[in-house]
């Protein structure tokens, strides 16, 4: 199986922007979930999808949204972006098999907000 | 916010030698999971412990549960090179299935 697939891999952007990143998730898995990567913070949670409904949300403020679609790939969307939001955005996809939430990782999407 | 946190923050030692790690929690858990990442990479799940199991092998990985304690470590035995990455512990809580990261150990293995 392949695994978890991010894209882009880099990414850099200006005050201001937004930023549009994607992740297809291993086959047959339905639960996606966001992280966001800080040395400062280390990794926090954004959000999660499954079935293309937000089921978990982490605190981050509403700049930070997402969508899933019906084949379960997953997009997040960070607006009006911040010198603080530059991070390694991690997306992780789940099987949810009896209770037990293994995360697969995808490699990452590098954001720098200059 | 963390759940858990792994301690050290950083250890260093020899190929050869072993690296125990170790993570504490704040409240009552239904799994706890070692991941590992190397750097600038996504993290790579190692090992999972249920909240009713107290210790668990995989290959050169052990690792223990004390829930009294409310904390976890893991133990890898012979290390070697390739074993240096950052290593977390996270936790899943109470109805709640969202595994929470610590910040990490850092762990450098010299050759």
């Amino acid at each position: 199986k392949a695994g978890v697939t991010q894209t882009p891999r880099y990414l850099i952007k200006t005050r201001g922007q937004q930023v549009t990143l994607s992740c297809s998730p291993i086959s047959g898995h339905r639960s996606v979930s966001w992280y966001q990567q800080t040395p400062g913070q280390g990794l926090q949670f954004l959000f999660e999808y499954f079935s293309e409904t937000q089921r978990n949300k982490g605190n981050f403020p509403g700049r930070f949204s997402g969508r899933q679609f019906s084949n379960s790939r997953s997009e997040m969307n960070v607006s009006t972006l911040e010198l603080g939001d530059s991070a390694l955005y991690l997306c992780a996809s789940s099987s949810l098999h009896h209770e037990q939430n293994i995360q697969y990782f995808g490699a990452g999407t590098r954001l720098s907000v200059l | 916010s963390q759940q858990g946190e792994e301690d050290p923050q950083a250890l260093s030692i020899q190929e050869g030698e072993n690296a125990t790690m170790n993570c504490s929690y704040k409240t009552s858990i239904n799994n706890l999971q070692w991941y590992r990442q190397n750097s600038g990479r996504g993290l790579v799940h190692l090992i999972l412990i249920r909240s009713n199991e107290r210790e668990k092998h995989s290959g050169r990985l052990r690792v223990t549960l004390d829930t009294s304690k409310k904390s976890s470590s893991l133990l890898i035995t012979a290390s070697r090179a390739a074993d240096t990455a950052s290593y977390f512990c996270a936790t899943d809580e109470g109805g709640s299935y969202i595994p929470t990261f610590g910040r990490g150990t850092s762990l450098i293995v010299h050759p």
